[in-house]
């Protein structure tokens, strides 16, 4: 069946423009997570989602980062004002509420230039 | 802060059981040990997890020791497929995972 998807898979912007990040969950995933991964390093939880509940936000660096999950299925990961630290790859990953598997999707290569 | 330490890179032959180290010596009781692999330019693909007894799927072993503050994941007969990095990361119960740096394992023939 299909995994969890993520678009784009590459993104460049400039300095100070605004991304969106798309995560397409596994349908009937209840949870989904956002992971920040720079290069050659293990990857940094942002934030999870339980249905529409953002229940942990520690993650996230700044308050330039803001994710949303409106339906309780696609979430949306927005970073406002970028900077070139913000340049990584961010993976979403989901899993069943009652397991601890979690899927990851290929990820968003973000560069800002 | 990554609360795990592994050896940065380890070898071994194809078709040979790989051992991979774990410590997590402040892991607290309600923590679980999960095992992901990373292939170049994918996704974490999970492996394994435990939280006291030693557990088995199809993918590998895991053994956690009686004091919970290292495991060691086992691979049975690794393949080149095998060769990614391999992170040990403990876990809430709801799947928060701190990530560390990994062990780089190279599969070779």
């Amino acid at each position: 069946g299909a995994g969890v998807s993520q678009s784009p898979r590459y993104k460049v912007a400039k300095r100070g423009q605004d991304v969106a990040l798309r995560c397409d969950p596994i349908s009937g995933h209840v949870s989904l997570f956002w992971y920040q991964q720079a290069l050659g390093q293990g990857p940094e939880f942002l934030t999870y989602f339980q249905n529409e509940a953002q229940l942990d936000k520690s993650g996230l660096p700044s308050d330039r980062f803001f994710a949303e999950r409106p339906e309780g299925s696609v979430s949306t990961l927005k970073i406002q004002r970028t900077q070139q630290e913000d340049s990584a790859v961010y993976l979403c990953a989901s899993s069943l509420a009652t397991v601890h598997e979690q899927y990851f999707g290929p990820g968003t290569r973000l560069t800002v230039t | 802060d990554a609360k795990t330490t592994q050896p940065t890179s380890m070898d071994c032959a194809e078709g040979r059981a790989a051992n991979l180290p774990c410590n997590h010596s402040t892991i607290s009781g309600n923590e679980y040990v999960y095992w992901y692999r990373q292939i170049h330019s994918q996704g974490p693909q999970y492996i394994i997890h435990g939280l006291k007894n030693n557990e088995t799927n199809e993918m590998a072993s895991l053994i956690i020791t009686e004091d919970r503050k290292s495991s060691t994941l086992i691979l049975p007969h690794a393949t080149l497929r095998d060769t990614a990095v391999y992170y040990c990361i403990e876990g809430t119960s709801y799947g928060k995972l701190t990530f560390g740096q990994g062990t780089i394992l190279t599969v070779h023939p």
